[in-house]
């Protein structure tokens, strides 16, 4: 079966600081992995796509297929980075499976 | 429309009445999805629809909710006699076709059963 797991809950950094959000899936095909993201009192929007290789708002991921996971990572964390992040793993291109969600705040 | 729009924002029922939870995707979006997110979970799929076809509706959780679509555009879930259970946020998303290049969210609606 297919699943998403990110470690943690809450996560908080200094402005400035390298960040890293993890994520780990099971799924025994090619899925595709992406990462949402939900900004205080706003909707949920995708942040970024494997698939697509690009660097968004300075955040990257790879997908590392030996060990499951598709961490999500910024070198130099800003205040406006402070959100609900989630992991997101798709192998229809349909349905997406979500994990829990990791909130990220960035101390000033 | 501009983006994926939803109503009510919320809903507050009581246990055992029907509720009707409306989504109006972004314009020329061929596909529809449903999803319900508890509290502290992320959001889990309920359902897709491609045009007015019900494609997939494996994460109905059971035969309480009812999803349509039948002019292709606006989409209503329907939870007939609402249960405690039921209380979370749904989330209505559309996408071009299909949901590889990833969703356009719309707010939700946050149901509440009391």
């Amino acid at each position: 079966a297919q699943r998403v797991t990110q470690p943690e809950k809450l996560l908080s950094v200094f402005k400035g600081a390298p960040v890293e959000l993890k994520c780990n899936y099971s799924y025994s095909g090619s899925p595709e992995l992406f990462w949402y993201v939900q900004y205080s009192r706003q909707r949920l929007q995708l942040l970024l796509r494997h698939i697509s290789r690009e660097s968004i708002k300075g955040f990257t991921a790879d997908l590392n297929k030996g060990e499951t996971s598709f961490h999500l990572k910024k070198p130099f964390a800003q205040e406006e980075d402070s959100a609900m992040y989630y992991c997101a793993l798709s192998h229809t291109g349909n349905q997406f499976y979500f994990g829990t969600g990791t909130s990220l705040t960035v101390i000033p | 429309g501009a983006g994926v729009s939803q109503s009510p924002r919320y809903k507050v029922a009581k246990r055992g009445q029907d509720v009707a939870l409306r989504c109006d995707p972004i314009s020329g979006h061929v596909s529809l999805f449903w999803y319900q997110q508890a509290l502290g979970q992320g959001p889990e799929f309920l359902t897709y629809f491609q045009n007015e076809a019900q494609l997939d509706k494996s994460g109905l959780p059971s035969d309480r909710f009812f999803a349509e679509r039948p002019e292709g555009s606006v989409s209503t879930l329907k939870i007939q006699r609402t249960q405690q259970e039921d209380s979370a946020v749904y989330l209505c998303a559309s996408s071009l076709v299909g949901g590889s290049k990833g969703y356009t969210f719309g707010s939700g609606t946050r149901l509440t059963v009391v």
